[in-house]
């Protein structure tokens, strides 16, 4: 089965600019996760989609971050204006249930801020 | 608020030495405390759940470990390619939603 896609892998943009991330789930999984980890940080939540619906944003820092995830299939994480504290890895993970053995992580997008 | 720590930070071992990694948490009623392993770029890869205290999980040379407060991941006679960074998480039974709160994680460098 093909795991948890991101992309883009790497990402540089200038402060004030925007970005899209992309998280293509795992086929079937209703369950989409956006979880961020800042230098020296822990890896934090963002927030959750069950299907097309936003479950839980409680960890949306700002509305400069803006997630949709069209149709149930993959989810989008627009960040606009980019600020230097944005900066970071932003991990997806999909799952078929809540519990968190049923994570499968992407390998991340990271982005710099510059 | 659900917090998530993790003891040491770093960790050197000489391949087959024994160790443990500590975490210790505090949660609003625990749904469950998970294992992951993270490679060098790449997403954290599962390796445990745990549930309630005195439950013990093993995988190959690791054994997971819970009690009300910690969990230990105990490795044996490791090896080179156990080296990653091992995270710890917990999931609330009620208030954070299904969010993982995770810890910093341990960095574990195993040296032949």
């Amino acid at each position: 089965e093909a795991g948890v896609t991101q992309f883009p892998s790497h990402s540089v943009i200038e402060k004030g600019q925007t970005v899209t991330l992309r998280c293509d789930p795992i086929s079937g999984h209703d369950n989409l996760y956006w979880y961020r980890r800042v230098m020296g940080k822990e890896i934090k939540f963002l927030l959750h989609f069950v299907k097309e619906s936003k479950q839980d944003e409680s960890g949306m820092p700002n509305n400069r971050f803006l997630a949709e995830r069209t149709g149930g299939t993959y989810s989008t994480l627009k960040v606009q204006p980019a600020e230097l504290e944005d900066s970071g890895v932003y991990f997806c993970a999909s799952s078929q249930d809540t519990k968190g053995y049923g994570y499968t992580f992407g390998s991340g997008t990271r982005l710099t801020v510059v | 608020e659900d917090q998530v720590t993790q003891s040491p930070e770093a960790l050197r071992l000489q391949e087959g030495e024994s160790s443990s990694l500590n975490c210790s948490y505090t949660v609003s009623g625990l749904r469950g405390l998970f294992w992951y392993r993270q490679d060098p770029g790449k997403g954290p890869e599962f390796l445990f759940t745990l549930y309630s205290a005195g439950e013990e999980k093993e995988k190959e040379r690791l054994k997971a470990t819970l009690t009300k407060k910690e969990s230990f991941l105990h490795i044996t006679a490791p090896k080179p390619e156990d080296s990653a960074t091992y995270l710890c998480a917990v999931q609330a039974l009620t208030g954070g939603g299904n969010k993982l709160t995770f810890g910093t994680g341990t960095q574990l460098k195993v040296e032949l």
